[in-house]
């Protein structure tokens, strides 16, 4: 079974230019959670996703978008750039939502200059 | 706020030595689960052992154990025989009542030749 892919692996963007991540979740999970990740703050939630309905939000700016299709694959939008955006993204993927153990992605990791 | 504290930053161990990684965790539920992730310089994370909080049999995966204190909240993860592949980020987590992940800030756990 493929396991979670995300793509792509490495971005680099400057400040004020927006940016769209993907996540394929392993088959047959329709559960996708998205993190960011940096050294100072750790895991921070964003959001997550069941049956293309967004479940949960973490504290993020609404520059922070979200969207899952009908094939359980997600897509993560962040608008404007800010240096602070960089970072490592994470998908999780689980078959449904609560007591299922998350998958995770190789992430992506994006460079903002 | 539902809080998970890692309480160690890094830590280091000789190879086939114990190590114990310490977390606990703040709920005011009774049922819960725990999660203890590995994300080596990889960066894939991946799980480690999870415990279901109405269980009070310790979990046990090979030479990964957690000593869970329900009463005291506290659910550490005890590596045995460290092995160099051990060396990574380890970072504990519980699902929270809104099914929504709350991660530790991790402990970097290097094992020494």
């Amino acid at each position: 079974k493929a396991g979670v892919t995300q793509t792509p692996r490495y971005l680099i963007k400057t400040r004020g230019q927006q940016v769209t991540l993907s996540c394929s979740p392993i088959s047959g999970h329709r559960s996708v959670s998205w993190y960011q990740q940096t050294p100072g703050q750790g895991l921070q939630f964003l959001f997550e996703y069941f049956s293309e309905t967004q479940r949960n939000k973490g504290n993020f700016p609404g520059r922070f978008s979200g969207r899952q299709f009908s094939n359980s694959r997600s897509e993560m939008n962040v608008s404007t750039l800010e240096l602070g955006d960089s970072a490592l993204y994470l998908c999780a993927s689980l078959r449904a939502p609560g007591t299922d153990t998350q998958y995770f992605g190789p992430g992506t990791r994006l460079t903002v200059l | 706020a539902q809080t998970v504290t890692q309480s160690q930053p890094e830590m280091s161990v000789q190879e086939a030595e114990t190590v114990t990684l310490s977390c606990t965790y703040d709920t005011s539920e009774n049922n819960y689960y725990l999660f203890w992730y590995k994300q080596p310089p990889s960066r894939q994370m991946i799980l480690v052992i999870r415990q279901e909080a109405y269980k009070q049999q310790n979990a046990t995966e090979n030479r990964f154990s957690v000593n869970f204190q329900k009463a005291a909240k506290s659910f550490s993860l005890k590596i045995s025989d460290s092995q160099l592949g051990d060396t990574a980020m380890y970072f504990c987590a519980r699902i929270s009542g809104t099914y929504k992940y709350i991660f530790g800030t991790g402990t970097r756990l290097k094992v020494l030749a």
